[in-house]
């Protein structure tokens, strides 16, 4: 079964705080992405990414820069974060763009 | 705007009871639907999917019916469960292109109260 892990489970920063969600995937799958889930709006899309090196724009990237670095490790940032970004973040492989999507745990961002 | 809606936006039904879920989609481009279950504290896991070729998809107690000239699709739960009790999201992608792209409905939380 794949797995994806993400850290940290949780994190607090202020306004203006810069800030990295970690995403590792252990399955060789080449597809990551990163969503947010918010109340009312289900999981939105904020980036993915096809391969190392490779970054996409999702369908809510403003404020997030996002970097994949080897096939198994996908991060979002958080430069000047603010309180509209307290959300739930979850990180999602898949094997190919067509195939089922596994997800991690989420990280529970909060900014003050 | 939201390009997949979901309905209600929570049910509670009885164990033993079929609870019904529904979905709509805007974009004519959509021929996978998949249906994800998440319950408290982990993300989403794949419950069933269908594509837009067929009009019924059966797995164990659950079952999506689509209707594709009115864009619409319902998850089924047979038999109920307290063990079913999780939020439900419908989300649709356009197999055409390559990105594997989701768009996500806002979820339908389910109780089934024993």
């Amino acid at each position: 079964e794949a797995a994806v892990t993400q850290s940290p489970r949780n994190k607090v920063t202020v306004t203006g705080g810069n800030v990295t969600l970690s995403c590792r995937q252990t399955n060789s799958h080449n597809y990551m992405y990163w969503y947010r889930q918010d109340t009312g709006h289900g999981l939105r899309l904020i980036h993915y990414s096809y391969g190392a090196g490779n970054l996409q724009i999702g369908d809510v990237p403003d404020g997030y820069k996002a970097t994949r670095t080897t096939q198994e490790d996908f991060f979002l940032l958080l430069e000047l974060a603010s309180p509209s970004q307290t959300s739930l973040y979850f990180c999602a492989s898949s094997d190919w763009g067509k195939d089922t999507q596994y997800f991690g745990p989420g990280t529970r961002l909060l900014v003050l | 705007q939201q390009q997949v809606r979901q309905s209600p936006q929570s049910l509670t039904v009885w164990e033993g009871e079929t609870a019904i879920l529904n979905c709509s989609y805007e974009n004519s481009a959509f021929d996978y639907f998949p249906w994800y279950q998440q319950f408290p504290g982990e993300g989403p896991a794949l419950l069933i999917s269908i594509l837009s070729v067929s009009d019924k998809k059966e797995d164990g107690r659950f079952t999506i019916f689509f209707n594709k000239r009115e864009k619409k699709l319902s998850l089924h739960i047979a038999d109920s469960q307290p063990g079913d009790s999780a939020t439900y999201f419908c989300a649709a992608s356009d197999t055409g292109g390559l990105s594997g792209k989701l768009t996500f409905g806002e979820g339908t939380q389910v109780t089934v109260i024993s």
